[in-house]
């Protein structure tokens, strides 16, 4: 059963154009949610993250929308670059549980010039 | 640079072999994490440690076993490696006092079982 999804496996957007990248969770208890990018042959690295108090989270060209009622979370990058492309990985955390993280599996952003 | 360091960063490694991989933090953060990411998943959690001594199982712990003498550093050891174990292992930190914050991640160790 898996808790974290991520039903587009890849996503192709052109440069300057808008990237949507989609995230959808099964367990109510999650109370934090975060994206990471990762690069080939590096580790993840932490993006943006939003608390389930929130309904939205903006840091420069990254902005992150959280719908509980929904269980969605949604991460858009305006304007995209070429530099963009990676894999993003949604991850959901409870509080209070030792700063545990479920990931889901990875959307390939590929952004073309 | 969150100060993460793994190694060996390549092995490879024949079946029924006991081998260790070494996650060190310079920066003595509480909570160590180990997961294993392969083709089309996610990460995935092997085990964690809340404190010198102090460790737990993930989602994936079997055939898996971690130990953490000292804060700095967070040993995940395959008693006896198996093929299903080839993967890429990734150790993470949270540098949140809380119990809940982003994690940063070491480069990965790149494991292939023959």
């Amino acid at each position: 059963d898996q808790q974290v999804k991520q039903n587009s496996p890849s996503l192709s957007v052109q440069e300057g154009r808008i990237s949507i990248l989609n995230c959808d969770y099964t367990n109510s208890m999650f109370d934090y949610f975060l994206w990471y990018k990762k690069y080939p042959a590096e580790g993840p690295t932490f993006l943006i993250s939003i608390s389930s108090i929130k309904d939205k989270n903006e840091d420069g060209r990254f902005t992150v929308f959280l719908n509980k009622s929904a269980k969605h979370l949604s991460l858009h990058i305006v304007p995209s670059q070429p530099g963009d492309s990676a894999v993003y990985f949604c991850a959901a955390s409870i509080n209070t549980n030792a700063g545990k993280s479920t990931f889901g599996d990875g959307t390939t952003l590929t952004v073309k010039p | 640079d969150a100060g993460i360091t793994q190694s060996p960063r390549h092995k490879v490694t024949e079946t029924g072999t006991p081998v260790t991989l070494r996650c060190h933090q310079t920066e003595n953060h509480r909570y160590m994490y180990w997961y294993r990411q392969d083709p089309g998943h996610g990460l995935r959690l092997i085990h964690y440690s809340y404190g010198v001594k102090d460790t737990d199982k993930g989602e994936v712990s079997d055939g898996y076993s971690v130990s953490r003498s000292k804060t700095e550093d967070f040993l995940l050891t395959l008693e006896s490696a198996t093929s299903s174990q080839t993967s890429v292992y990734f150790c993470a930190i949270s540098r949140s006092s809380g119990s809940i914050g982003e994690q940063y991640f070491g480069p990965g160790t790149r494991l292939t079982v023959t």
